[in-house]
């Protein structure tokens, strides 16, 4: 059984870093594109960051420069860094396995504010 | 430029069946897509990707009532015997080379 446990999350300052993590099990992890979505409270999905099963990454344009999506496949684990953090930026983030996502983690709650 | 459009909302009686819209932009009506389910307080899951010719692949688990069909540019999820259970927000998602799109979700009451 394919499982996603995000970690990582809490409350930071407008202008901090934080570094979310998502550990992976139930899959061959090296096979996979993976993915960050958020939401933000009672808003929709927005996609993140994707990093390919070789390595290749990509970003929204709301996150590219602050953001950095990493992938360690000797431990099955997915890292977000999260740099000059905004308060737009407050969302449940969830780590998401595949191109077309077929599984979800329950999520990890960052909150931005002062 | 990929853009999905959901209604935002849609409404039927239990035990009835209702159909659900997702329309993809202009220049992308090839595009297969994935429906996700979000139940209030929970973590979205992943329900079946339809398509461009309207076969679809359902995610493990995924009740028989849950079915998804295709036509032109739009993507089609339809519920039937509705359950309690399927009140919950539904969102379909595209993908092209390093994007994602996500639909704005459509919130489905079960009267």
């Amino acid at each position: 059984e394919v499982q996603l446990v995000e970690s990582g999350g809490g409350w930071v300052q407008p202008g901090g870093s934080l570094r979310l993590s998502c550990a992976a099990s139930g899959l061959t992890f090296s096979n996979y594109a993976m993915n960050w979505v958020r939401q933000a409270p009672g808003k929709g999905l927005e996609w993140v960051s994707t990093i390919g099963s070789t390595g290749g990454t990509y970003y929204a344009d709301s996150v590219k420069g602050r953001f950095n999506i990493s992938r360690d496949n000797s431990r099955n684990t997915l890292s977000l860094q999260m740099n000059s953090l905004r308060v737009d930026d407050t969302a449940i983030y969830y780590c998401a396995k595949s191109t077309r996502i077929d599984y979800w983690g329950q999520g990890t709650l960052v909150t931005v504010s002062s | 430029q990929l853009v999905l459009t959901q209604s935002p909302s849609a409404s039927a009686s239990l035990g009835a069946s209702v159909k659900l819209t997702c329309t993809l932009s202009s220049g992308h009506s090839s595009y297969a897509i994935a429906w996700h389910q979000q139940q209030p307080e929970k973590g979205p899951r992943f329900l079946m990707k339809i398509n461009s010719d309207g076969s679809h692949n359902k995610g493990d688990g995924i009740h028989d009532r849950f079915s998804g069909s295709s036509s032109g540019a739009e993507r089609y999820l339809t519920i039937s015997s509705l359950q309690s259970e399927d009140e919950a927000d539904y969102y379909c998602q595209a993908w092209g080379t390093g994007i994602q799109v996500f639909g704005g979700g459509t919130k489905l009451t079960v009267l």
